[in-house]
């Protein structure tokens, strides 16, 4: 069946820290990956995706490489910011497109 | 164009109560879905729906129904709350795989905080 897990929160940073969140899946077929992130208070938006092996989806300074290779998709961003404090999802769409499958979500919160 | 949106935004019921939670869409998107969100165990599908007229369960779907009867809102009801049930409840629509390939993006509304006491 489908998965994701993603490691574990919370996360705190300084401002300009490096920030790498790990999601690796399990999948039947090719499916597309993404990462939503959620401010407080708010509903979830998509940050970035990517629909095939070796895509690199980018956004807001943030990148993720779809790497089937080891079936991960990691979330990285050279130097966070206070306004990057959120909860972040990985996500997986499978082959038949009509169902979503979430990570548990990931808490950040970035320091001055 | 509002995107999705959900009615109402907070409700406390008490055990036993029922209610149902609206969520509409003005993106003219054929999927909706419902989830809910508790700490520790990200987003739960409820149930969802692929086209007016349609709905398909999901992961959780026990103690909740819902109807699509329009294509632009979906409705999920509560006959009976339980404790069990206070989360927070989140509609989203996409379009078809079909319509968009498989970069079918999911578009979230606001959320509703539910509480059953």
């Amino acid at each position: 069946g489908n998965s994701v897990t993603q490691m574990e929160g919370p996360v705190t940073l300084s401002e300009e820290a490096f920030l790498t969140i790990n999601c690796t899946y399990t999948a039947t077929g090719y499916p597309s990956l993404f990462w939503y992130v959620q401010y407080p208070g708010e509903g979830l938006q998509l940050l970035l995706k990517a629909t095939k092996a070796d895509d690199k989806g980018s956004n807001k300074g943030f990148e993720a490489t779809y790497r089937k290779e080891t079936t991960s998709f990691h979330l990285e961003k050279g130097s966070v910011q206070v306004s990057d404090s959120a909860v972040y999802f990985c996500a997986l769409s499978g082959d038949t497109g009509n169902q979503f499958y979430f990570g548990t979500g990931t808490s950040l919160t970035v320091i001055p | 164009n509002a995107g999705v949106t959900q009615t109402p935004k907070f409700r406390v019921l008490k055990t036993g109560q029922s209610m149902t939670l609206l969520c509409a869409q003005d993106m003219n998107h054929e999927y909706m879905y419902w989830y809910r969100q508790d700490p520790g165990m990200g987003l739960r599908l409820i149930h969802y729906s692929v086209g007016e007229g349609t709905t398909a369960k999901g992961e959780v779907p026990d103690g909740y129904n819902v109807s699509r009867l329009k294509k632009q809102n979906f409705l999920l009801g509560l006959e009976s709350a339980a404790p069990s049930q206070t989360s927070v409840y989140f509609c989203a629509s996409s379009s078809s795989a079909r319509a968009s390939g498989r970069d079918n993006e999911q578009f979230f509304g606001p959320g509703t905080r539910l509480t059953v006491l």
